[in-house]
């Protein structure tokens, strides 16, 4: 079964750091693009970030852009998010979500999410 | 102010059939594809069209997919209870560099 599952979410300080994990089972992970996309509480889907099969390229939304990296390991079948210089508009669950049909393509499956608090 | 947009809301009773408008641009649905997700209370998002109407295995045949120009429609059959949801489309967009999401239609099975 294809299955993604994240981790790392929780409270955390308007400043401060949290790295968000992603991990793949059922597929050859090295072989898709994957994205991260988050939800504020009660809001709508937000696009956060893309990186392809190798990692060689990674794009991002300008709300996160200079304070967030992805990266993937995909020997360990894992993708990553940190996330730096927190702010309270980033609370939110983060999902990760493999890529179909490349960067312009769609999303299957999601992971069951990750929530992501900002708060002093 | 989300750049494809939904309705909030849609409602419609058990056995008829609701659409869901998604309006979009010539910078994203104009010029490629439109996918559907749905979420279930309390769940994560989930494929429910892909390139405007195609369907992953497992999705009914009541949920269907269509484009015009620079909107699309999600059609729902035969509505069911567990049809109760939100439903979002997506598109690329290629001004933004990005992926983009309607604001998300919460659909209520009277």
């Amino acid at each position: 079964e294809v299955q993604l599952v994240e981790s790392g979410g929780g409270l955390v300080q308007p400043g401060g750091s949290l790295r968000l994990s992603c991990a793949a089972s059922g597929f050859t992970f090295s072989s898709y693009e994957m994205n991260w996309v988050r939800q504020a509480p009660g809001k709508g889907l937000e696009w956060v970030s893309y990186i392809n099969s190798s990692g060689s390229t990674v794009h991002y939304a300008d709300p996160v852009k200079g304070r967030f990296t992805v990266s993937r390991d995909n020997a360990k079948k894992l993708l990553y998010l940190q996330m730096n210089s927190l702010r309270a508009e980033d609370t939110a669950v983060y999902y990760c979500a493999r890529a179909v049909a490349g960067r312009f393509g769609w999303f299957d499956p999601w992971g069951q999410g990750t929530l992501v608090t900002v708060s002093s | 102010q989300s750049v494809l947009t939904q309705p909030p809301s849609a409602s419609g009773t058990p056995g008829q059939t609701v659409t869901i408008s998604c309006s979009g641009s010539s910078s994203n649905i104009g010029i490629t594809t439109v996918n559907w997700y749905q979420q279930l209370p309390g769940t994560a998002p989930k494929l429910l069209i892909y390139s405007y109407s195609q369907r992953p295995s497992g999705v009914p045949d009541r949920f269907s997919g269509s484009k015009s120009g620079t909107s699309a429609s999600l059609a729902i059959s035969g509505l069911q209870s567990e049809d109760e949801a939100a439903y979002y489309c997506a598109s690329w967009d290629d001004s933004l560099n990005a992926v983009v999401f309607g604001g998300g239609t919460k659909l209520t099975v009277l």
